[in-house]
C-alpha cells in the first residue's frame, strides 16, 4: 500500500527559531500533498495544499510567510515553521494524493512540535 | 462554506452491540464523503468512501442527500473497533485535487 512518512516524528525548539518538517511519499508519486494541523483532542484543520512545482495554496487564516511550504519533487514536501512561538505547538500531519486516484489521500504519522 | 458535523464526541458501547456514528454535512454542491479511522498511536487511514459503496470491517455508511447525512454503522461492535472516527467531505477543485474538510471526530470505546 501507499506509505507516507514524516520526519521528524517529534521536535522541540526554542521560541524564535525555525523548524522544518519533511513529508515523503515512499512508494508512489504524489502530485499533491496536504498539510494539516491538529490540536489536542480536536480535528484536523487543513493548512495548505501543495502541488509539485508550484506555489502552495493556503487556507484562509493561515500565514503563508510563517508556514513555508515547498514541494520540490513528486515525493517530497516540506513545511517550515518560521520564527516559532509557543502557540505554534501542535501536531502537524501531511497527506499525499496519488495521481492515479483523485479521491484518496494517504496520511503521514504526524509530527509533534513543541515550542518552548 | 462546507461544514461537517459529528455531534457525538464519545460513543461507548458493549461488544456485540450495534454502533452508529452520526455525520451531517452542509455543502451546496455534490458531495464526496469519507470516513477515516485513527487507531491508538496510528496514523489516520481511510475506512470507506460513499462512492465505492463497500463494507469495510463490517462498517457501512449510506449517503442521504435529503437529510445531508452520512452515518456510519456496524451491527456488532468489536473491541478492536475502539478508535477515533472522522467523517470528511471532499471538495473537488477542478482537477487539482480534493480538499478534505473533517468533522470534529467521534471517539468510540467498545467495552468487553
Amino acid at each position: 500500500g501507499a506509505v507516507v512518512s514524516q520526519h521528524p516524528s517529534w521536535v522541540i525548539c526554542k521560541s524564535g527559531t525555525s523548524v522544518k518538517i519533511e513529508c515523503r511519499s515512499l512508494d508512489f508519486q504524489a502530485t499533491t500533498m496536504f498539510w494539516y494541523r491538529q490540536f489536542p483532542k480536536q480535528s484536523l484543520m487543513l493548512m495548505a495544499t501543495s502541488n509539485e512545482g508550484s506555489k502552495a495554496t493556503y487556507e484562509q487564516g493561515v500565514e503563508k510567510d510563517k508556514f513555508l511550504i515547498n514541494h520540490a519533487s513528486l515525493t517530497l514536501s516540506t513545511l517550515t515553521v518560521t520564527s516559532a512561538h509557543p502557540e505554534d505547538s501542535s501536531f502537524y500531519i501531511c497527506s499525499a494524493r496519488d495521481g492515479r486516484d483523485i479521491y484518496e489521500q494517504y496520511f503521514g504519522p504526524g509530527t509533534r512540535l513543541t515550542v518552548t | 462554506a462546507q461544514r461537517v458535523t459529528q455531534p457525538e464526541k464519545l460513543l461507548s458501547v458493549f461488544k456485540g452491540a450495534p454502533v452508529e456514528l452520526k455525520c451531517n454535512y452542509s455543502y451546496s454542491g455534490s458531495p464526496e464523503l469519507f470516513w477515516y479511522v485513527q487507531y491508538s498511536r496510528q496514523r489516520l487511514q481511510l475506512l470507506l468512501r460513499h462512492i465505492s459503496r463497500e463494507s469495510i470491517k463490517g462498517f457501512t455508511a449510506d449517503l442521504n442527500k435529503g437529510e445531508t447525512s452520512f452515518h456510519l454503522k456496524k451491527p456488532f461492535a468489536q473491541e478492536e473497533d475502539s478508535a477515533m472516527y472522522y467523517c470528511a467531505l471532499s471538495l473537488m477543485i477542478k482537477a487539482a485535487g480534493n480538499k478534505l474538510t473533517f468533522g470534529g471526530g467521534t471517539r468510540v470505546l467498545v467495552k468487553p
